[in-house]
């Protein structure tokens, strides 16, 4: 199993660009997330998904959308890039139940990206 | 407002010795703690973990303590390793609203030889 994969790893973005980071797990996790982490700060929730075709928003979504059409992928769409989105982007997917099993959360290694 | 905090940014142990890493929370809703271990250029990696109906979990050298009246938990590493050394994230989610997980700012572990 590779886990969960980002791409790209690295990214540079002019303002106003927009970009898509993709997001893949192999694991059949129902959940996944998408957090981001600026310098020095912990993670902060961008965008949830309990299932495909279902999203709903973190603690940061503005200037962020998502899709979750498969149970595989989940993509972050940045519209209209900006400097304060500068940051390390995180995607995580986990496995959960209705009984409400607890599971840790897998992440994968990062997209670190720049807007200049 | 920061729901969990980790107050020491850094910290430095011998090889060898514990290391003892808090965490505060203030949200009585959340029922599930977990640490995350973190190297430079890479994604968080899952310690350990503990629910709220816990108040001590161990998985070999990593202990994790919870006091829920203090709103309190520790994470101890005893023997303390050079591998140890990492960024240590305290993170909580409630059960209700899908696991969602806020996370403390993290606190750099550093093992001496």
């Amino acid at each position: 199993n590779a886990g969960v994969t980002q791409t790209p790893k690295f990214r540079i973005l002019k303002i106003g660009q927009s970009m898509t980071l993709q997001c893949t797990q192999d694991m059949n996790h129902n959940y996944m997330y998408w957090y981001r982490q600026d310098p020095g700060m912990g993670l902060k929730l961008i965008y949830y998904s309990v299932g495909a075709g279902i999203t709903d928003k973190g603690e940061v979504p503005n200037g962020y959308n998502v899709s979750r059409s498969t149970t595989e992928d989940f993509p972050l769409r940045l519209e209209l890039a900006a400097p304060p989105q500068t940051s390390v982007y995180f995607c995580a997917s986990s496995y959960s139940t209705l009984g409400g099993v607890y599971n840790e959360q897998f992440f994968g290694p990062g997209t670190r990206l720049t807007v200049l | 407002d920061q729901q969990v905090k980790q107050n020491s940014p850094s910290l430095s142990v011998q090889e060898g010795r514990i290391s003892i890493l808090n965490c505060d929370y203030t949200n009585s809703m959340f029922d599930y703690f977990l640490w995350y271990k973190k190297y430079p250029a890479e994604g968080p990696t899952f310690l350990i973990s503990i629910s709220s109906i816990k108040d001590k979990n161990e998985d070999g050298r990593f202990t994790v303590f919870l006091n829920k009246s203090a709103k309190h938990l520790s994470l101890h590493i005893v023997p303390s390793q050079p591998g140890d050394s990492a960024v240590y994230f305290c993170a909580a989610s409630a059960i209700q609203g899908a696991q969602k997980l806020v996370f403390g700012q993290g606190t750099r572990l550093t093992i001496n030889p």
